[in-house]
């Protein structure tokens, strides 16, 4: 159980792009996700906290208008990098809770974007 | 300040033997939570500690939790090849908002 599923795992594109990543939770409802950003042998960053039907809480340093989270059901929430540039690439992961706050984070298997 | 340090930063251990894994943190904790991570990939979580609780075992794992020196360590029984990955503590505070995760401490289980 507990299944979230990120999609797509893989992505290249051009500067200037904007791209859309998926988190789904397949198999429970999920009120509240993340969106974490991970460079190369580095911990997780946390970018924001989605929450269905709300706006997303960001992190101090993240800027809303380049990230773009949308949470509108309990099961699907994504990002959209817009206008992305080599900076950009990274590998983001996402999690969801189930539930309230003191509960594991069920994460997807992240998205690998690189800008070209 | 940074919440949930780990050390060490790197461990190389043979197979079959057992691997530990310190994390220290700074503030109040609700319950603090070991993930693991394979290259490339997603986290998995592992096992969760309350702050009441001392030590907790699943399966090979074993985490104890000291909340006089704001630390817990993570023990890995007879080790194996696939055991390889990072693993990551992370806190969660009172406040139940978010996770903050360690630096992570890489494992590499040689056969």
């Amino acid at each position: 159980g507990a299944v979230v599923s990120q999609h797509p795992s893989w992505v290249i594109c051009k500067s200037g792009t904007s791209v859309k990543i998926e988190c789904r939770s397949l198999d429970f409802q999920a009120t509240t996700m993340f969106w974490y950003r991970q460079f190369p042998k580095q911990s997780l960053m946390l970018m924001a906290t989605s929450n269905e039907g709300s706006k997303a809480t960001y992190e101090q340093g993240v800027e809303k208008d380049k990230f773009l989270i949308n949470h509108a059901s309990l099961t699907l929430s994504t990002l959209t990098v817009t206008s992305a540039h080599p900076e950009d690439s990274s590998f983001y992961i996402c999690s969801a809770r189930v539930g309230g706050g003191h509960q594991p984070q069920h994460f997807g298997d992240g998205t690998r974007l690189s800008i070209l | 300040s940074q919440q949930g340090e780990e050390d060490p930063q790197a461990l190389s251990i043979q197979e079959g033997e057992n691997a530990t894994m310190n994390c220290s943190y700074k503030t109040s904790i609700n319950n603090l939570q070991w993930y693991r991570q394979n290259s490339g990939r997603g986290l998995v979580h592992l096992i969760l500690i309350r702050s009441n609780e001392r030590e907790k075992h699943s399966g090979r794992l074993r985490v104890t939790l000291d909340t006089s020196k704001k630390s817990s360590s993570l023990l890995i029984t007879a080790s194996r090849a696939a055991d390889t990955a990072s693993y990551f503590c992370a806190t969660d505070i009172p406040s139940g908002s978010r996770l903050t995760f360690g630096e992570g401490t890489q494992l590499t289980v040689n056969p």
